[in-house]
């Protein structure tokens, strides 16, 4: 079993819906809890992160964690045909303390995701 | 544009070479990250360098190598190329209490024939 899963899609839907996009886990030592989209052929983009279990939001997109059902979120409001990309979920299971830090990132399958005009 | 570099974008070699990968970090960050990304695994995370140390190992293979250099920057050594190593790899680099926030290169695409 995988420690990330996450649904590959594809998942097609038109200009202006609620997109969401989920992940599970099974190791409760993940602390920290990122999105990235990836676009064709291109390097993973930050879009967020989120540490404690509740939302964030910034802009269209709000990130939501659930960690005592170990349970990730995003979603993407109003969305546009430029969202469409690879949208990964990442976990990190802590940083160093004293300047130091080690930090291998658990990434999810990725979703893929069309909005279409 | 993530502030991130890394060359050659793109590399065609033959089974039972050896290629370096190099990469770039952010200005002023000490943390640099390989992982390799392909359709069946997923990405994968290789190995981290801490200002000039390493600092963690994934499941990388003996075949591969890194290093990072006194100007940061970190190069990615893959000897006895296989078929299977095809994929693209990339670079990330994160401040020294960041590993949260990772921040990638473009990638180089491998092809090996």
């Amino acid at each position: 079993q995988k420690e990330v899963e996450q649904d590959p899609g594809p998942l097609s839907v038109p200009e202006g819906a609620i997109v969401s996009l989920n992940c599970t886990y099974s190791n409760s030592a993940f602390q920290y809890f990122m999105w990235y989209r990836q676009y064709s052929r291109k390097g993973p983009e930050l879009l967020m992160y989120t540490y404690s279990s509740g939302n964030k939001e910034d802009g269209r997109f709000t990130a939501q964690v659930d960690k005592s059902s170990k349970y990730i979120s995003l979603f993407i409001r109003d969305s546009q045909p430029s969202d469409s990309a690879t949208y990964l979920c990442a976990m990190i299971k802590g940083t160093g303390a004293g300047g130091t830090s080690y930090g291998k990132l658990t990434f999810g399958q990725g979703t893929i995701l069309t909005v279409h005009p | 544009d993530s502030g991130v570099t890394q060359t050659p974008k793109h590399l065609i070699t033959a089974t039972g070479q050896r290629v370096t990968l190099r990469c770039s970090p952010r200005s002023g960050d000490l943390s640099v990250y390989w992982y390799q990304q392909s359709l069946d695994q997923g990405l994968q995370f290789l190995i981290q360098y801490y200002n000039g140390e390493e600092r963690a190992k994934g499941n990388i293979l003996e075949r591969f190598s890194a290093q990072q250099f006194p100007d940061l920057h970190s190069e990615l050594n893959l000897s006895s190329l296989e078929l299977g190593d095809s994929a693209l790899y990339f670079c990330a680099s994160s401040t020294p209490n960041g590993a949260a926030e990772q921040y990638f290169g473009p990638g180089t695409r491998l092809t090996v024939t």
